[in-house]
């Protein structure tokens, strides 16, 4: 069975730091890409993060694009966000996601962890 | 990039009866189009992708179809389960980008 679970989400000041990671199972992981995808509380979702399977490319969303950075470590199985200079709109739930494709990305989200609240306030 | 406006917002029914969720794309997303359903307090599920392909474990009931701009997510009779918020998502153009979402409520 395919499962992801984020942690690392907490109260963080407006131009703080945070680290997410998001510990995965059931799957061989370095096969995927895996994302990460955010939704404010009672809104919509917005993509964030895409790390392809070799960690050998990443892709940002404009609005988180030189402030976040994805990593994985692939012996660990388990994928990271170190989210910088944090702003009271990316207070979201935090959500790792599975692609649902086999060594490439194709930008369908099959399996998603549980989510991580984090919150940016002062 | 591509916006996909849902209607309606919600969408008030009964268990048994069938639903009818619509999702426009602001320019053709060819048919890279899936479907996602969210519980209140859970994850979003992938429910249908590539328009009408069920992924593995969801129901008969959940079909989708539509081509271009225009696509339709219908549940063929609601089960007490089913009543949740639908969202659709394109992956043909980045960055992929979701609708805002249909509530499906008793």
């Amino acid at each position: 069975e395919v499962q992801l679970v984020e942690s690392g989400g907490g109260v963080v000041q407006p131009g703080g730091s945070l680290r997410l990671s998001c510990a995965a199972s059931g799957f061989t992981f370095d096969d995927y890409a895996i994302h990460w995808v955010r939704q404010v509380p009672g809104k919509g979702l917005e993509w964030v993060s895409v790390i392809r399977g070799d960690g050998g490319e990443t892709y940002y969303a404009e609005s988180v694009r030189g402030r976040f950075t994805i990593s994985r470590d692939n012996s660990k199985n388990s994928l990271y966000l170190q989210m910088n200079s944090l702003r009271t709109e990316d207070t979201a739930v935090y959500y790792c996601a599975r692609d649902w494709a086999f060594d490439t990305t194709g930008y369908t989200f099959q399996h998603w962890g549980q989510g991580t609240l984090v919150t940016v306030s002062s | 990039e591509i916006v996909l406006t849902q209607s309606p917002a919600t969408l008030s029914l009964s268990p048994g009866e069938r639903a009818t969720l619509s999702c426009r794309a602001s320019q053709s997303v060819d048919n890279y189009l899936a479907w996602y359903q969210q519980k209140p307090g859970q994850a979003p599920r992938l429910l249908i992708y590539d328009t009408s392909n069920r992924a593995t474990g969801i129901p008969a009931r959940f079909s989708g179809s539509g081509s271009g701009t225009d696509f339709t997510l219908t549940i063929s009779s609601l089960e007490p389960e089913d009543f949740a918020i639908y969202y659709c998502q394109q992956r043909i153009n980045w960055p992929p980008m979701f609708g805002q979402g249909t509530k499906v409520e008793i």
